[in-house]
């Protein structure tokens, strides 16, 4: 069946440090595919998506570009924030594959330090 | 305006008791989804409401009962819980329910089953 495999957390930087959050996937033809972002307490924000190949999706300085070639979707930003610290969320959703529900990685834990 | 909102933030419910949770948005989304999140995991799926009918239960207990009054409205009620239906239940809505399209979240409801 479908899946999402992200790295493991948790990730901790020195504000302004670059960030890259990895993201493998495993899938039939060609899912959708997004980052969402959970803030403590909060709910789940949707951060950027990419629906075909070699797309990219950005958004508040993150970027990811899907990989078909690769099955990735790497979540990056050249310079990170005390604020950006949060779990973040690798999924995908598939036509067809698990009634079309949204599959998730198991989330990567994010703290930036000052 | 991406908003959904959900109430109440927290709930606290004894194992007997009756309770209910609601959603709501405006953004004149045609799928709505409830979610369950424990803690430091991923949201799993629950309930897919497509155009006002329940279209995917994902074998959820009978002791969550899903409804959707209108194209706005998801409510969740709740009767004889057990502790370990302890979580943070996060509602969802996309403009249909399509692999294409991405869902947006509220912020949830914490709940405490004593």
């Amino acid at each position: 069946g479908d899946s999402v495999t992200q790295m493991e957390g948790p990730v901790t930087l020195s504000e302004e440090a670059f960030l890259t959050i990895n993201c493998t996937y495993t899938a039939t033809g060609y899912p959708s595919l997004f980052w969402y972002v959970q803030y403590p307490g909060e709910g789940l924000q949707l951060l950027l998506k990419a629906t075909k190949a070699d797309d990219k999706g950005s958004n508040k300085g993150f970027e990811a570009t899907y990989r078909k070639e690769t099955t990735s979707f790497h979540l990056e930003k050249g310079s990170v924030q005390v604020s950006d610290s949060a779990v973040y969320f690798c999924a995908l959703r598939n036509y067809g594959g698990s009634q079309g529900n949204l599959i998730f990685g198991k989330g990567t834990k994010l703290s930036v330090k000052p | 305006d991406t908003e959904v909102t959900q109430t109440p933030k927290h709930l606290v419910m004894g194992m007997t008791n009756k309770k209910s949770l609601k959603c709501e948005q405006h953004m004149g989304h045609r799928a709505m989804y409830w979610y369950k999140q424990k803690a430091k995991k991923p949201p799993e799926l629950m309930f897919v409401y497509s155009y006002e009918k329940l279209s995917i239960n994902e074998s959820v207990p009978s002791r969550f009962s899903p409804e959707c009054p209108n194209s706005s409205l998801l409510n969740l009620h709740l009767h004889a819980l057990q502790p370990e239906d302890s979580a943070l239940y996060l509602c969802a809505s996309s403009h249909r329910d399509f692999y294409l399209v991405e869902q947006y979240f509220g912020p949830g409801t914490r709940l405490t089953v004593t």
